[in-house]
C-alpha cells in the first residue's frame, strides 16, 4: 500500500512570511495527525482530525498554524505568519481509527527553515 | 496526561556490542508502548509496540523491548548491533487517544 505521502519536502521563508504544508494520508485512514519536530526535541501533536472533524488541536498555535482536512482524506496546514522560531520538521500521521493499537504511519516530513 | 522520559539523548557504541535504550513513562490509565526509529531526513518507523499480554516484545531488526509495570519502563535492546542501526530511537506512549514522543536517544555505532 502506499505510505503517508507530504509535499514539500523542504521550505525555506523568510520570517513574516506564509506557507502551506500537504498531506495525503494511507488509502482509508480515518484519522490524520499533524506534528511538530524541532530539532533535537521528540515530535509534538499540533492537531488531530477523526474524518474532516478536528478531535484535539490545543497544542496549535491557533493565531498563526491553521489546519484543515475538507474531504476527510488528505489535509493541508498553514502558518502565517511564520516565525523564526517555527523552523522545524512537519510530520503527517495517519491511522485506521482513533486509538488505535497499531500504532499511526508516518510520512517523511516537511523541513521547514524559517530565516 | 502521559508523558515519556528518555533518559540518554545520546548513546555510542562499537559494533556488535550489545545496547539499552531506556524509556520511562507516566500515565494515569492503561497505555500501549512504542519504539520508533528515525533515519537522517526520514519520517519515523514503527520498531515495535507492547499492547498487552507478553512483557517481552520483538521488533524489526533484531531489536526487542520488555515492559515492566512496575517500574513504569519499556526498555530496548538488542544485543548486537550494526553500523546500520545509526538512527534516532523514539519511544511513545499512547493513552488510546494520543500518541506522546519522548525526546529521543541518539544511537551511534562506531566501527
Amino acid at each position: 500500500e502506499a505510505g503517508v505521502a507530504q509535499s514539500p519536502r523542504y521550505k525555506i521563508i523568510e520570517k513574516r512570511q506564509s506557507v502551506a504544508f500537504w498531506c495525503n494520508p494511507i488509502s482509508g485512514h480515518a484519522t490524520l495527525y499533524w506534528y511538530q519536530q524541532i530539532l533535537g526535541q521528540g515530535p509534538k501533536l499540533l492537531i488531530q482530525f477523526q474524518n474532516n472533524g478536528v478531535v484535539d488541536d490545543s497544542q496549535l498555535p491557533k493565531d498563526r498554524f491553521s489546519a484543515e482536512r475538507l474531504k476527510g482524506v488528505d489535509s493541508t496546514l498553514k502558518i502565517q505568519p511564520a516565525k523564526l522560531e517555527d523552523s522545524a520538521v512537519y510530520l503527517c500521521a495517519s491511522s485506521p481509527q482513533q486509538g488505535t493499537s497499531m500504532g499511526y504511519t508516518f510520512g517523511s516530513g516537511t523541513r521547514l527553515t524559517v530565516v | 496526561a502521559q508523558s515519556v522520559t528518555q533518559l540518554d539523548s545520546q548513546v555510542p557504541v562499537f559494533e556488535e556490542a550489545p545496547v539499552e535504550l531506556r524509556c520511562n513513562y507516566s500515565s494515569s490509565v492503561s497505555v500501549y508502548l512504542f519504539w520508533y526509529v528515525q533515519y537522517p531526513n526520514q519520517g519515523l518507523q514503527l520498531l515495535l509496540k507492547y499492547l498487552s499480554g507478553s512483557t517481552l516484545v520483538k521488533g524489526i531488526n533484531g531489536f526487542e523491548a520488555e515492559f515492566n509495570k512496575s517500574q513504569t519502563s519499556f526498555h530496548l535492546r538488542k544485543p548486537s548491533v550494526h553500523i546500520s542501526d545509526t538512527a534516532e530511537y523514539f519511544c511513545a506512549v499512547s493513552d488510546k487517544r494520543q500518541l506522546t514522543f519522548g525526546s529521543g536517544t541518539q544511537l551511534t555505532v562506531l566501527p
